[in-house]
């Protein structure tokens, strides 16, 4: 298995301000990808975040609004920029590690609360 | 476009009951599919992984199968407990190493 540590676990900003969220993991990992979920939704992926080149986003979701960076096959972060309330969400980090199966692990989560 | 789908979306049984919760997805070439649990607030914790040649995998007192070919599995959670209270949200793989296409889940409650 692995330790996902994700950081912060929650935040409160102010509208127009930006925030970084990072991820890191105890294992070399294949996969990292960014979700979000959305009050009382299930899970989105906003992109899967590539080792030293641009991540790959889903249809909605766009590099200006999430820029994401992967220096190495352990780390990440996430920035959720220019924040509206609508951004309020849980963002979570997930992995699949470079040995055994393509089981997904996930960390625990920011809870991001945008006034 | 591969879509899933839980049933019933929320679920409220007295403690000691066998469960069954549902979901089915709509393309049948998945490569796995996992179910996780979800407690409010909280990241997700992986409950059990089938792979797409497997039929059912069981940890402790829950079992989970999966019938490919009619796009379905259920997670079998047997004697609950109120501890088992939580979110089980079920996923799909179509290829290895790709993301994770999520049901809208089950929301469970176990009462004492």
């Amino acid at each position: 298995s692995a330790v996902i540590s994700q950081k912060p676990s929650r935040d409160i900003c102010q509208r127009g301000t930006s925030l970084t969220i990072q991820c890191q993991v105890d294992s070399q990992v294949t996969m990292m990808f960014w979700y979000r979920q959305q009050p009382g939704q299930s899970l989105t992926l906003i992109a899967t975040a590539n080792q030293g080149s641009e991540a790959t986003y889903e249809s909605g979701f766009v590099i200006d609004k999430f820029p994401i960076s992967r220096p190495n096959l352990t780390f990440s972060t996430l920035t959720v920029s220019n924040m509206s309330p609508e951004d309020s969400s849980i963002y979570l980090c997930s992995v699949t590690l470079m040995k055994g199966t393509t089981e997904a692990f996930f960390g625990q989560g920011t809870r991001l609360t945008v006034v | 476009k591969q879509e899933v789908t839980q049933i019933p979306a929320a679920l409220s049984v007295p403690e000691g009951e066998n469960l069954v919760l549902n979901c089915s997805f709509t393309d049948s070439a998945i490569y796995n599919l996992q179910w996780f649990r979800q407690d409010p607030g909280k990241g997700l914790t992986s409950l059990l992984l089938i792979q797409s040649s497997q039929r059912e995998q069981t940890s402790g007192r829950l079992n989970a199968s999966l019938d490919k070919s009619s796009g379905r599995s259920t997670l079998y959670i047997a004697a609950s407990q109120p501890g088992d209270s939580a979110t089980y949200l079920c996923a799909v793989r179509l290829e290895a190493g790709n993301m994770l296409t999520f049901g809208g889940g089950t929301r469970l409650m176990v009462k004492p």
